[in-house]
């Protein structure tokens, strides 16, 4: 079945450390990106990539690394630098609906929960 | 994108439709209305979508008003498996991921 595998699942770390959530597309989308959850909130837009080799900062950027070497594949590093690191992260890819206009849909993956101790 | 407006939370009985309303007045003619739900701890999934039209897939109808500036998921017959939150996106189709996420409305089915 096609879809987006995210690992791991739940992850914790110590201050300090960088830790990587990896990020896997097999829908043969071109698009991929990575959002932030907050307990009780809405998701905000971390970074993106359109194609391979090129990525966007979202909204909160900061503290936060990405690379887009293949198609399929979107990691996201947590650094050192992001003072909050705890949350829920979701990654997604996009896709266009035929027929509809070009209309734009995300599939998800299940997320990772990072837990900084 | 315009801006939504949802009710943070609204309750359903098992087996009746759910109606979550959104607000967009600020919709531009170009933007889509997006519905994604997000049940506790997984990832959004997406529900459906509108232009002008009203319609209809396996999940759900999507009611827009001829001025465009609210729409209304209806979920015909809810069971507690509906229990999530839902969310209303409207943008143009050019970046699906920068799509804003509200805090969505809070759907709970009750049996």
């Amino acid at each position: 079945d096609g879809g987006i595998t995210q690992s791991p699942k739940y992850l914790f770390r110590k201050e300090g450390q960088n830790v990587t959530l990896s990020c896997e597309q097999n829908l043969n989308h071109d698009a991929m990106y990575w959002y932030r959850q907050d307990p009780g909130q809405g998701l905000r837009l971390i970074y993106y990539s359109q194609i391979v080799n090129d990525f966007q900062k979202g909204d909160i950027a900061e503290g936060y690394s990405v690379s887009r070497e293949k198609k399929e594949s979107f990691p996201l590093t947590v650094t050192s630098a992001q003072k909050n690191p705890t949350a829920f992260y979701l990654c997604a890819s996009s896709r266009v609906i035929a027929g509809s206009s070009g209309a734009n849909v995300l599939t998800f993956g299940a997320g990772s929960r990072l837990t900084v101790l | 994108d315009a801006k939504t407006t949802q009710p943070p939370s609204m309750d359903c009985a098992e087996g009746r439709a759910a109606n979550l309303p959104c607000n967009h007045s600020t919709i531009s003619g170009n933007e889509y209305v997006y519905w994604y739900r997000q049940i506790h701890s997984q990832g959004p999934q997406y529900i459906i979508h509108g232009l002008k039209n009203n319609e209809t897939n396996e999940m759900a109808s999507l009611i827009i008003t001829e001025d465009r500036k609210s729409s209304t998921l209806i979920l015909p017959h809810a069971t507690l498996r509906d229990t999530a939150v839902y969310y209303c996106i409207v943008r143009v189709d050019t970046n699906a991921g920068k799509s804003t996420f509200g805090d969505g409305t809070t759907l709970t089915v009750k049996p």
